[in-house]
Order: C-alpha cells, then structure tokens, then sequence
C-alpha cells in the first residue's frame, strides 16, 4: 500500500510565525505535490515537484515555499504565516509519465489555523 | 488549461436510491480523468479514473463513470447509495502527456438519509 504521511493532523500557530508542514511518501513516487483544501474552492495547487531540489509554482504560489531534498520528502514552508492561510493542506505523491498509472496518492491532511 | 465544474454542491438521497455526480471538463484534447472521494476528517481516495479505451470505467466501492467526450463530462454513478457513501467527491483532470498536473473540481457533498 502507497503512504503518504504527513507530519501533523492538526496545528495551531499564531500570525508572523515561520511554519513547516512535512510529507513523506514510502513509494518512490518522483512527483509531490502540496494542496490547500478551502470551502466551496476544492484543491488549489500551491507547488509540486517533479524531481529532487526541483520544484515549480501552481495556482497559488504567493506566501509559501517549499523544499526537496530527499526524494521522499517535500516540505511547505509559511515564510510568514497568516490568517488567510488557515486552511487544510493536503499533500500528494504520483509517478511521472510514460507511467500511466500516475494517479495522485494523498495524505490524511494537516487543518492549520493561523490565529 | 483544463478546467473542471461540479454543478451540484450538495446532493441529498436515500439509502438503496441511486446517485449520479456531475463533472464536465474543459480541454481540448482527451484529458485523464479522475474521481477521488474524501470522508470526513480524511484524505483523498482514488475511486476511479480514465486514460483511453472503453468509456465506461468501473471503480471501487461500486462506483461507474462514463466519458462522454461529446458533452465533455465524466459523471459517477451508483445504482445503490449505502450510508457509508456520504462523503465529499471530487472530480479531477490530468492533461497529456505530462498528465501530472490535476485541476480539481470543486466537490459535491453527498449526504445520506436512511
């Protein structure tokens, strides 16, 4: 069974605070992608990553970073959170074409809020 | 770039009732198609999902959708909802031949009445 694991199910931080949501997948998927979940707006891509130190922006890229070091790690990164990024992130792993069964794999999810 | 609506936010029916989720999608080639469900609290579960051939996909859970490339749509059907079927669902598209890169729809919230 494909994992995907993401660090914390729940976290509460306050305004200005520097925040890292981790992920890690057990099957040596090559792409990772990080969602942000809202009401009413389903998944919005913030980043994903095809590959190791390689990322690109998604739909709603501004106030996070990320990172890629290891293959199965991709980390998000608040530089400075706020409120308007309480939110569910969810995180997601996936195989690259030619591969067809390039289905995404999700994690549980970690609810922020930003008081 | 690929797009996708979910017409209905929230869909009430009866247990034993039959269940048809709506997606159409904008692209203009043929996408890769995908319908994830997620239960309260939880991730994304991947119930079905289309590349090419038959155009009707059968999936987990009981669950059937149908590529209909004339109306650009890729609705979920059930011929009979059980409880444990109340969830959200989301219909995604993946465009060849990265395919990589979803576009969510934004979910329809299934309730359940007994």
């Amino acid at each position: 069974d494909v994992k995907v694991t993401q660090s914390s199910r729940y976290l509460v931080k306050r305004t200005g605070e520097k925040v890292f949501l981790e992920c890690v997948q057990d099957m040596d998927h090559e792409n990772m992608f990080w969602y942000r979940q809202d009401p009413g707006l389903g998944l919005r891509l913030i980043y994903f990553s095809y590959d190791v130190k390689m990322k690109e922006k998604g739909d709603i890229p501004e106030g996070y970073s990320v990172s890629r070091e290891k293959k199965e790690r991709f980390s998000l990164i608040l530089e400075s959170a706020s409120t308007n990024q309480t939110s569910m992130y969810l995180c997601a792993s996936s195989f690259s074409p030619p591969a067809r069964d390039n289905e995404q794999f999700f994690g549980p999810g970690t609810r922020l809020t930003v008081l | 770039a690929q797009s996708v609506t979910q017409p209905d936010i929230h869909i009430t029916v009866s247990e034993g009732a039959s269940l048809e989720l709506r997606c159409n999608y904008s692209y203009g080639a043929t996408p890769y198609l995908f319908w994830y469900v997620q239960s309260p609290g939880q991730g994304l579960q991947l119930l079905l999902k289309y590349f090419s051939g038959d155009t009707l996909v059968q999936g987990i859970k009981g669950f059937e959708a149908e590529f209909k490339r004339s109306q650009s749509s890729f609705n979920l059907r059930k011929p009979s909802v059980h409880w444990s079927d109340a969830a959200e669902y989301f219909c995604a598209v993946g465009a060849p031949p990265r395919g990589q890169n979803f576009v969510f729809g934004p979910g329809t919230r299934l309730s359940v009445l007994p």
